[in-house]
């Protein structure tokens, strides 16, 4: 069975510029979450979609961050402009509803904004 | 709030020795607590969970955790240690509606 899929794996851009993350989660997982990793810490939830609905998206910064999840399979985080402090791991993982505690992870990018 | 903690951001073992990796937690509800591993430039990878059944809990790789709730804590351990072991390790707590928390985890630095 595939994992979830992140890519691009890492990404460097300049400040000010937009970026864009695509996730493909585990076939079959109705949930699907965005976290972000910066250095040395644990992951920190941004956005969670029960399908293609956002049910959670508290903690996502809405003035420059985007995310969406079209047909309730895969998902985009957009970053709209860039910023120095954005560069972290954008991780995304899945979940089925029958075992709704157990996420599983992607890889991750890795993004570095100069 | 809910949080965990884990104490030290890196341990250091030698093959062959005890591994013991702490999360301490803070929760107003029966928590359901979980341990990650991270391999360098990979996602994490669920090592055990306890969800209130059995508390003393086995993984894989050979890992287990025990929960104490007088101690607030579940803490993670393998009897031998090996090279492969090394790695970043999280300790997490679901807040309720599959929301996780995760502490700042700890490094795992093996030697031969």
């Amino acid at each position: 069975e595939a994992g979830v899929v992140q890519s691009p794996r890492y990404k460097i851009i300049e400040k000010k510029q937009p970026v864009a993350f695509w996730c493909n989660p585990i076939s079959g997982h109705n949930t699907l979450y965005w976290y972000l990793q910066n250095l040395g810490q644990g992951p920190e939830l941004l956005i969670r979609y029960e399908n293609e609905e956002a049910v959670d998206d508290s903690q996502l910064p809405k003035d420059r961050f985007s995310a969406e999840r079209l047909k309730g399979v895969d998902s985009t985080l957009k970053i709209q402009p860039a910023e120095l402090g954005d560069s972290a791991v954008y991780l995304c993982a899945s979940s089925f509803r029958s075992d709704a505690d157990t996420q599983y992870f992607g890889p991750g990018t890795r993004l570095t904004v100069l | 709030a809910q949080s965990v903690t884990q104490l030290g951001s890196h341990v250091s073992v030698s093959e062959g020795a005890l591994v013991l990796l702490r999360c301490n937690y803070s929760s107003s509800v029966p928590p359901y607590l979980f341990w990650y591993v991270q391999y360098p430039n990979q996602g994490l990878q669920l090592l055990l969970k306890y969800t209130s059944a059995a508390t003393l809990v086995k993984g894989i790789n050979g890992f287990e955790a025990e929960f104490k709730k007088s101690e607030t804590s579940f803490h993670l351990t393998k009897p031998s240690a090996h090279m492969s072991d090394a790695a970043e390790y999280f300790c997490a707590l679901n807040t309720g509606f599959q929301k996780l928390v995760f502490g700042t985890g700890t490094r795992l630095l093996v030697s031969p």
